[in-house]
């Protein structure tokens, strides 16, 4: 069965680079979250996305942006990079609208700056 | 506000049972998730529970009680394979995201 795909799978930057990072729902999932998930640490919520709109806004810092396409797909755009931006970033699909809302995460992009 | 408490370590003999606590804090709560995540690698889904009781499914097991703000992740017939972190995660009335304990690190050994 297909999953979420993310990519880059690895990315290093230097400080105050930009970074891009894509997901890629499972099919005809319609929300997508983001989460960051630095060292030892548990998965921090970013944003989400249902039906291309933001539907929840967690502790995403004022220099990160996403947005959510017509095909669902999502960006996630990180500028002026802190080296405590490095970390893992995940990102999830579900179906909104079904029961449990089950998120089903993918890879994660390991983003580390220099 | 909101909290999520889980043991941070535990350590359990191959093929023995072992009991992950998650007590929990929030606003409006729908029901409660396990996720297992092997180090580098993404969360993958355990268990749902909504409804008070124990569900179980193959070797893994789930409780919730909600009265209590208590869940605990049963795991039997423990494999080396098992070794991972198990996260406990609340489902927030009118919240579209997850809110994450910080997870209890179990290490099986022979």
């Amino acid at each position: 069965a297909a999953g979420v795909i993310q990519s880059p799978r690895h990315l290093i930057k230097e400080k105050r680079e930009t970074a891009t990072l894509k997901c890629y729902p499972i099919p005809r999932h319609d929300t997508v979250y983001w989460y960051q998930q630095g060292p030892g640490q548990d998965p921090q919520f970013l944003i989400s996305f249902y039906e291309k709109m933001q539907s929840d806004k967690g502790s995403i810092p004022d220099r990160f942006s996403a947005q959510q396409f017509s095909d669902y797909h999502s960006e996630l755009n990180m500028s002026s990079l802190e080296l405590g931006d490095s970390a893992l970033y995940f990102c999830a699909s579900s179906l909104a609208g079904g029961g449990a809302r089950e998120q089903y995460f993918g890879p994660g992009t390991r983003l580390t700056v220099t | 506000g909101q909290n999520i408490d889980q043991p941070t370590e535990m350590t359990a003999t191959e093929g023995a049972i072992v009991q992950i606590n998650c007590t929990y804090q929030t606003s409006g709560f729908n029901g409660l998730f396990w996720y297992q995540q092997h180090a580098g690698e993404a969360p993958t889904f355990l268990s749902y529970n909504v409804l008070d009781g124990l569900e179980e499914k193959g070797r893994f097991s789930s409780f919730l009680s909600r009265s209590k703000g208590y869940s605990y992740l049963l795991l039997k017939e423990l494999q080396m394979k098992d070794s991972a972190s198990y996260l406990c995660a609340a489902d927030q009335t009118g919240a579209n995201n997850l809110f994450f304990g910080t997870g209890t690190r179990l290490t099986v050994i022979p």
